[in-house]
């Protein structure tokens, strides 16, 4: 099985930074990875899909980046409402995989 | 609107079944894979299983395997997880979630969850 590891597990930024959150998948899966937010006590939702591709009506500060093992989603300009836990997934083959998830905090 | 609206959770002893449901609205139901998400209070997502468009293509997590079955009431528009022999570390908030094609892959919509608590 794929497993997917995030870091790092949490952070701390300033509004306006730029934040980069990594996942790497134990073996090569092209680019079948998704990112998703969630927000505290709501439920996820998708924010990148392919590795790269922004989801209809997710701002552009978000972007998503790699292909094989390596991927990366980074916020351009953190926003007070980009409080949340980022989670990516392989799809690359079953079972499905998520990472343990990055909580993104405003310092 | 896509909706998914997940029922059937609650407190069940260690070895015991449930089957919680999933009826969704605001799609093509016959034409999405479909997929069971679990959450533990502040901790991580665990993908639980996913079947396709037709029901004829299942998968499970490992952990899962042998004691929870997916299936699909495309009549009804429903999902189901048929979960037996329960574990103690079977309690989560268990999602409903669409998939955005035909068999599984990436998870575009989801449920507010139903909540599966195992405990003697």
């Amino acid at each position: 099985d794929i497993q997917m590891t995030q870091s790092p597990s949490s952070l701390s930024a300033s509004v306006g930074d730029r934040v980069t959150i990594t996942c790497r998948a134990s073996q090569g899966i092209r680019n079948y990875l998704a990112w998703y937010q969630q927000k505290p006590g709501k439920v996820p939702k998708l924010l990148i899909y392919d590795a790269s591709t922004l989801q209809l009506g997710v701002p552009s500060r978000f972007s998503g980046s790699g292909s094989g093992t390596d991927f990366t989603l980074t916020i351009s300009s953190l926003q007070p409402e980009d409080v949340a836990t980022y989670h990516c997934q392989s799809y690359a083959s079953a079972p499905l995989t998520f990472g343990g998830g990055t909580k993104v905090e405003i310092k | 609107e896509v909706q998914l609206v997940e029922s059937g959770g609650g407190l069940v002893q260690p070895g015991r079944s449930l089957r919680i449901s999933c009826a969704v609205s605001g799609f093509t139901f016959n034409e999405y894979a479909m997929h069971w998400v679990r959450q533990t209070p502040g901790k991580g997502l665990e993908w639980v299983s996913g079947l396709s468009w037709n029901g004829r293509y299942v998968v499970y997590a490992d952990s899962v395997k042998g004691r929870f079955t997916i299936s699909r009431d495309d009549v009804k528009k429903s999902l189901y997880l048929q979960m037996s022999s329960l574990r103690p570390e079977d309690t989560a908030l268990y999602y409903c979630a669409k998939d955005q094609g035909s068999i599984p892959s990436f998870l575009d919509s989801w449920g507010q969850g139903t909540l599966v608590s195992v405990s003697s």
